[in-house]
């Protein structure tokens, strides 16, 4: 059974320009979070989507944003770059939406902001 | 709220001693707690977890204890090896909250032969 995967593994841009990540589950996995990665903050709840409803999110500014669809793959933007969004992006996934199941994670992507 | 706090690191234990990481945290409602541990270059995986009060979870000959009356899961190991150098990291989810999982900062631990 194939893990998460997450596209791409590394992205360099400028500050003020816009990305987008992407995320596929595992199959069968309808739950898919995202976190943020920083050596000072450690893991930061980005958003979670459950059949294409994104049911938390975090406190992060409206830059960032996220979708699923309705295959459960789910990519998520960060418009207008700033040098504080350098970080490692998780994305993970999980078979219901109720905490109780444990979150498979994927390598990440490693966003450098210039 | 919702909150966990790890020991921080970095740790250094020669192979072959006892480790302890502690964790505590603050719920609101009933929590579930986890361990979970990042290799260089990888995604988190889930190394233990409990579910409720007093349960034991264990895996890899590391084990924490989910304790309601001191709000602790301390992960412990009797006895390293190199191959458990890696980031540690405590989290909670709450049902009342669904999967948002929150996470401690991560301890790092380095074992030398």
């Amino acid at each position: 059974k194939a893990g998460v995967t997450q596209t791409p593994r590394y992205l360099i841009k400028t500050r003020g320009q816009q990305v987008t990540l992407s995320c596929s589950p595992i199959s069968g996995h309808r739950s898919v979070s995202w976190y943020q990665q920083t050596p000072g903050q450690g893991l930061q709840f980005l958003f979670e989507y459950f059949s294409e409803t994104q049911r938390n999110k975090g406190n992060f500014p409206g830059r960032f944003s996220g979708r699923q669809f309705s295959n459960s793959r789910s990519e998520m933007n960060v418009s207008t770059l700033e040098l504080g969004d350098s970080a490692l992006y998780l994305c993970a996934s999980s078979l219901e939406d109720r905490g109780r199941e444990k979150l498979f994670f994927g390598s990440g992507t490693q966003l450098s902001v210039l | 709220g919702n909150s966990v706090t790890q020991m921080e690191g970095p740790v250094t234990l020669s192979e072959e001693a006892f480790l302890t990481i502690n964790c505590t945290y603050t719920a609101t409602g009933y929590p579930s707690l986890f361990w979970y541990v990042q290799y260089p270059g990888e995604g988190l995986q889930l190394l233990l977890k409990a579910t409720k009060a007093d349960d034991k979870g264990s895996n890899k000959g590391f084990e924490a204890t989910y304790r309601k009356e001191t709000t602790s899961f301390h992960l412990e190991k009797g006895s390293v090896q190199v191959s458990d150098s890696a980031v540690y990291f405590c989290a909670l989810s709450d049902v009342n909250t669904g999967n948002q999982f929150y996470f401690g900062t991560g301890t790092s631990l380095t074992v030398i032969p």
